[in-house]
């Protein structure tokens, strides 16, 4: 089936430091990717929406300078978290539609990364 | 390795009556998790969670049950109603790592 490849899983980083995320589509082509973030014991919040080629529509209240978004190809989608700081700790999940499976249960979730600012 | 199947992609149920959606995990080390729900060109929502030490939870219409020597989940919707039609997603984790989620079933709720 669809799978979603998420990196790292747990990255541990200081202030004031930048961290990339990544969230592939290892056997199909994912023209959208979302990418949210989970607070503990919370629901995902949808941060925005990646497409590729263009730029990202982020969700109110998501610093768009802050949570950098790049789609350049089809597979492959990036999220920068920059100059971070202890209040961006969280989790973070990426989440790309099965063109070909299509539906509303095309979407496969990458499995998460755990950041943890100190 | 999907650690977390939901091998029922779609589901329809008659208005009124229960919806049942099934999810069976592999790793015996997980110990919470969720239900997700998700309406189309929304962000999933949280709809309900059990930990491994109780075997069921209740909240309204939805009732969640684990039975962790099947490794099941399962989650009862009753009565369903139309606006439950969405599609819904399980998760599992150890606590404090990463979740481990179901790929959804898509449950339609016939008026």
């Amino acid at each position: 089936g669809a799978v979603v490849s998420q990196h790292p899983s747990r990255v541990i980083c200081k202030s004031g430091t930048s961290v990339k995320i990544e969230c592939r589509s290892l056997d199909f082509q994912a023209t959208t990717m979302f990418w949210y973030r989970q607070f503990p014991k919370q629901s995902l919040m949808l941060m925005a929406t990646s497409n590729e080629g263009s730029k990202a529509t982020y969700e109110q209240g998501v610093e768009k300078d802050k949570f950098l978004i790049n789609h350049a190809s089809l597979t492959l989608s990036t999220l920068t978290v920059t100059s971070a700081h202890p209040e961006d700790s969280s989790f973070y999940i990426c989440s790309a539609r099965d063109l070909i499976r299509g539906g509303n249960y095309g979407y496969t979730f990458g499995s998460g990364t755990r950041l943890t600012v100190v | 390795d999907q650690q977390v199947k939901q091998n029922s992609p779609s589901l329809s149920v008659q208005e009124g009556r229960i919806s049942i959606l099934n999810c069976d995990y592999t790793n015996s080390m997980f110990d919470y998790f969720l239900w997700y729900k998700k309406y189309p060109a929304e962000g999933p929502t949280f709809l309900i969670s059990i930990s491994s030490i109780k075997d069921k939870n209740e909240d309204g219409r939805f009732t969640v049950f684990l039975n962790k020597s099947a490794k099941h989940l399962s989650l009862h919707i009753v009565p369903s109603q139309p606006g439950d039609s969405a599609v819904y997603f399980c998760a599992a984790s150890t606590t404090g790592n990463q979740f481990y989620f179901g790929t959804g079933t898509s449950l339609t709720v016939i008026p």
